[in-house]
């Protein structure tokens, strides 16, 4: 069964602090890692991507990290600011499948 | 404005009722997706269409019915078969598929069975 394990659950930084979600995958045919913020009542948005033949992307403040032979992938959030409190999802898909697998998804929350 | 509209925003419904969410997308977008959010679970894929007039059962599919008359319609019906249908639901799309491109989901419809 595909799967992407996400963890941790919850999350509380402060500000200016480094959050780090971290994702498992078990399918090795795999090769999109994308990931999703979603803010309360509204719907994800993606944030940042990644393809397995980089292991690290930076979008501003937000960096992905990738360990292909471990099969996993995280999100740190630099400089961590109040308005980055949202659920992030991280999700993986393969090349000629049409379904993203999603993670069950961390809720960050900074604190002032 | 490009983009995914959800109707309705907050939805009640009785026991026993089959209700209809709404999605359009004025994206030009090939493919669309609802998904199921629950606290705790991520987000589950309930049912997608790649093109018109045709669509593929995702990983909960059951006790939901969709169609694609349209290319910009993607209505999900929530029958009364389905056993716990008080949930979040998300409307999305993408160019055609996930793969290629990213998903823009709608804002949500909050359906709650009293």
């Amino acid at each position: 069964q595909q799967q992407v394990k996400q963890s941790p659950q919850s999350l509380i930084v402060q500000k200016g602090g480094i959050p780090i979600i971290n994702c498992a995958y078990e399918n090795t045919a795999f090769d999109y890692f994308p990931w999703y913020q979603q803010f309360p009542g509204k719907g994800p948005a993606l944030l940042i991507a990644i393809r397995p033949d980089v292991s690290e992307k930076k979008e501003g403040r937000f960096t992905i990290s990738f360990n292909k032979s471990a099969k996993q992938f995280s999100l740190h959030i630099m400089d961590s600011q109040p308005g980055d409190s949202a659920t992030y999802f991280c999700a993986a898909s393969f090349f000629g499948n049409e379904k993203l697998t999603f993670g069950t998804g961390t809720r960050l929350t900074i604190i002032p | 404005d490009g983009g995914i509209t959800q109707s309705p925003k907050y939805l009640f419904r009785k026991e026993g009722q089959n209700v209809t969410l709404s999605c359009e997308q004025n994206l030009n977008h090939d493919a669309m997706y609802w998904y199921r959010q629950d606290p705790g679970q991520g987000l589950r894929l309930i049912y997608y269409s790649q093109i018109v007039n045709d669509f593929q059962k995702g990983d909960i599919a059951e006790g939901y019915s969709v169609s694609r008359e349209k290319k910009e319609s993607f209505p999900l019906t929530v029958t009364s078969a389905q056993k716990n249908p008080t949930a979040f639901y998300l409307c999305a799309s993408s160019i055609y598929d996930v793969n290629t491109g990213e998903l823009f989901f709608g804002e949500g419809s909050r359906l709650t069975v009293l």
